[in-house]
């Protein structure tokens, strides 16, 4: 089946810093992106979805200049914190849809921040 | 818009017994419905999947599922669990014709005992 890899799988960082988590398909090209958050023992929360070439959509009440989405390429989409607190700590999840089949999507591994 | 609504939040089974983790849906369109585990700290991976056909759905690790239009419901089946199984489940729905967003339910947590 198509692989989605999600990169770094933890990551750790100081308060005022910011974080880059990187999402790819490695056998597909996906043509759109989707960024979740998920905190323990919960569902997973849609923050947004990316298409290639164009801004992502974001959720009611995600801030777009705190999760910074890029989607430069048909195989890459990049998340980033911006100026992370703790109360960003969370797993974070993407998934992306495969332009052809554009059934189903397939879920990267996931990234736990951790802002101390 | 839809909405899935998981209504056990935890599932105790002894290995080897089946189990039935319980799904609903609504929605005021045709819908694809998933189901996805999720073992601790890695992502979701999918089990099953509904877009059309047979209402019966075979996935992996003897998995399956059955659509009830009628109950708006999507249970999630297996005949004898192992230990392996032990997870949390999710249930997904989306529109139908692909492209469409999923919604997740608040997941059932399986845990297999000996």
């Amino acid at each position: 089946g198509a692989v989605v890899s999600q990169h770094p799988s933890r990551v750790i960082c100081k308060s005022g810093t910011s974080v880059k988590i990187e999402c790819r398909s490695l056998d597909f090209q996906a043509t759109t992106m989707f960024w979740y958050r998920q905190f323990p023992k919960q569902s997973l929360m849609l923050m947004a979805t990316s298409n290639e070439g164009s801004k992502a959509t974001y959720e009611q009440g995600v801030e777009k200049d705190k999760f910074l989405i890029n989607h430069a390429s048909l195989t890459l989409s990049t998340l980033t914190v911006t100026s992370a607190h703790p109360e960003d700590s969370s797993f974070y999840i993407c998934s992306a849809r495969d332009g052809h089949s554009n059934t189903e999507a397939f879920f990267g591994q996931g990234t736990r921040l951790t802002v101390v | 818009a839809q909405s899935v609504t998981q209504l056990d939040s935890q599932v105790p089974v002894f290995e080897e017994a089946p189990v039935e983790l319980r799904c609903n849906y609504s929605s005021s369109v045709s819908v694809y419905l998933f189901w996805y585990v999720q073992y601790p700290n890695q992502g979701l991976q999918l089990l099953l999947k509904y877009l059309s056909g047979s209402t019966l759905v075979k996935g992996i690790n003897g998995f399956e599922a059955e659509f009830n239009k009628s109950q708006t419901s999507f249970h999630l089946r297996k005949p004898s669990v192992h230990i392996s199984d032990t997870a949390e489940y999710f249930c997904a729905v989306s529109g139908a014709g692909g492209g469409n967003k999923l919604t997740f339910g608040t997941g059932t947590q399986l845990k297999v005992e000996l």
